[in-house]
């Protein structure tokens, strides 16, 4: 399996307060993604990464950013989240951008 | 608008056969991806197709079809373990993975 973890796990917090979910892989793999899952929708991309400090949105980039300062971490932050934030993150990676994703096992934010 | 449509839920019986469609609307295709998601962890990897035709994994085959925008995961054998939620992807032009919301797979003793 591949070395991809997600932390926190849990968290629960409430409106107007900044969070940071991190991914740590020990993979290095190129690419890192970011996504969110909610029920009756498919996964969508919040972020994604092609390098150390490459970055760039995906199809739900607003009210998150990332950064990526070293191979192994890529960090989602909340600056201010919103009860429409609540969901399970999951993070990915990939060693090229065509491949098969592995996904760590996610963190669930409540946004009270 | 990028559309990747699959029924929500299915039931099946135990050492039967399934089969979870997929049907999509991209622009632009490079390959379309199954993933299996049991309740609660992560998705992982079951099958890549890119060409048309059958590509078949021990119990599991998948199947595409570029000029129908259609794809199938047969399951054959169900297993109790099999219970999850099946999701469909495709990588559209700009090599982007548009996501089905999956279809829940119960399986029946």
């Amino acid at each position: 399996d591949a070395g991809i973890t997600q932390s926190p796990r849990h968290k629960v917090t409430e409106t107007g307060t900044p969070v940071t979910l991190r991914c740590h892989q020990t993979e290095n793999h190129r690419y890192m993604y970011w996504y969110r899952q909610d029920p009756g929708h498919g996964l969508r991309l919040i972020h994604y990464s092609y390098g150390v400090k490459d970055t760039d949105k995906g199809e739900v980039s607003d009210g998150y950013s990332v950064s990526r300062s070293k191979t192994e971490d890529f960090l989602l932050t909340l600056e201010s989240a919103t009860s429409s934030q609540t969901s399970v993150y999951f993070c990915a990676i990939s060693d090229t951008d065509t491949g098969e994703l592995f996904f760590g096992e996610g963190s669930r934010l409540t946004v009270l | 608008g990028q559309n990747i449509d699959q029924p929500t839920e299915m039931t099946a019986t135990e050492g039967a056969i399934v089969q979870i469609n997929c049907t999509y609307q991209t622009s632009g295709f490079n390959g379309l991806f199954w993933y299996q998601q049991h309740a609660g962890e992560a998705p992982t990897f079951l099958s890549y197709n890119v060409l048309d035709g059958l590509e078949e994994k021990g119990r599991f085959s998948s199947f595409l079809s570029r000029s129908k925008g259609y794809s199938y995961l047969l399951l054959k054998e169900l297993q109790m373990k099999d219970s999850a939620s099946y999701l469909c992807a495709v990588m559209d032009s700009n090599y982007q993975l548009i996501w089905g919301a999956g279809t829940k797979l119960i399986i029946k003793p």
